[in-house]
């Protein structure tokens, strides 16, 4: 199966651009998708197919991908960016896998 | 407007079954090619995936989980229905079901989520 990994923390200043990857291990290269999850809540799609933004997401957010490694990009970051973000895959196996997580701090 | 919301005990006892709702409104398993999956995240922790349950019945699980899960769907009632056997305090998790569109690979809608408590 898929194994994502991403870096457990990113801290960025208010303003700054803010970029948190996610590198994939596995056979070929899915479509890779970002989730938001802000404390007590569920998860919200920010970005599909690797650089797609779904209707409502801010510009700010974006995505990019380069072999087998994602990045998702968030610029002119706002206090209220601040959450877990989680990369996700669905392979052919057929299997459903998530990143461990990258934390966003604010600071 | 598509929603879901799960349902289910908050608190089962070790080596009980845990049976887990998921209510869709705004759309229909029997649309072609929509799925709706399970997850779970034990607080603290990071999502993971259980279950996909497509509408003509193809049902896909997480290979380490396989022997314990059973998803179902409810046409009549617009449900989709998980059963997760001999639950253990470290199966303590949010649960979640979620939408995936026709050909799409990513859960554009999610339910709110409901933590469930495994102990005696």
């Amino acid at each position: 199966s898929y194994v994502l990994t991403q870096p457990p923390a990113v801290s960025v200043a208010p303003g700054q651009t803010a970029s948190i990857t996610c590198a994939g291990n596995g056979v070929g290269s899915p479509s890779l998708h970002w989730y938001q999850q802000k404390p007590g809540q569920a998860p919200v799609l920010v970005v599909y197919d690797d650089s797609l933004r779904p209707s409502g997401i801010p510009e700010r957010f974006s995505g990019s991908k380069s072999g087998t490694t994602a990045t998702l990009t968030i610029s002119r970051v706002e206090a209220g960016d601040e959450a877990d973000y989680y990369c996700q895959v669905l392979d052919g196996t057929p299997d459903v896998e998530f990143g461990g997580g990258t934390k966003l701090t604010v600071l | 407007q598509i929603t879901l919301k799960e349902s289910g005990p908050t608190l089962v006892n070790p080596t009980q079954t845990l049976t887990m709702t998921c209510s869709l409104s705004g759309f229909s398993l029997r649309s072609g090619g929509v799925a709706v999956g399970w997850f779970r995240q034990p607080p603290g922790k990071a999502l993971e995936w259980l279950a996909l349950i497509f509408g003509d019945d193809t049902k896909w699980y997480r290979p380490s989980l396989k022997d314990r899960l059973t998803i179902t769907q409810d046409t009549s009632k617009n449900q989709v229905v998980l059963t997760m056997t001999n639950m253990e305090p470290v199966d303590t998790a949010t649960f979640y079901c979620a939408h995936k569109d026709r050909s799409m690979t990513d859960f554009d809608y999610w339910g709110q989520g409901t933590l469930v408590t495994v102990s005696s």
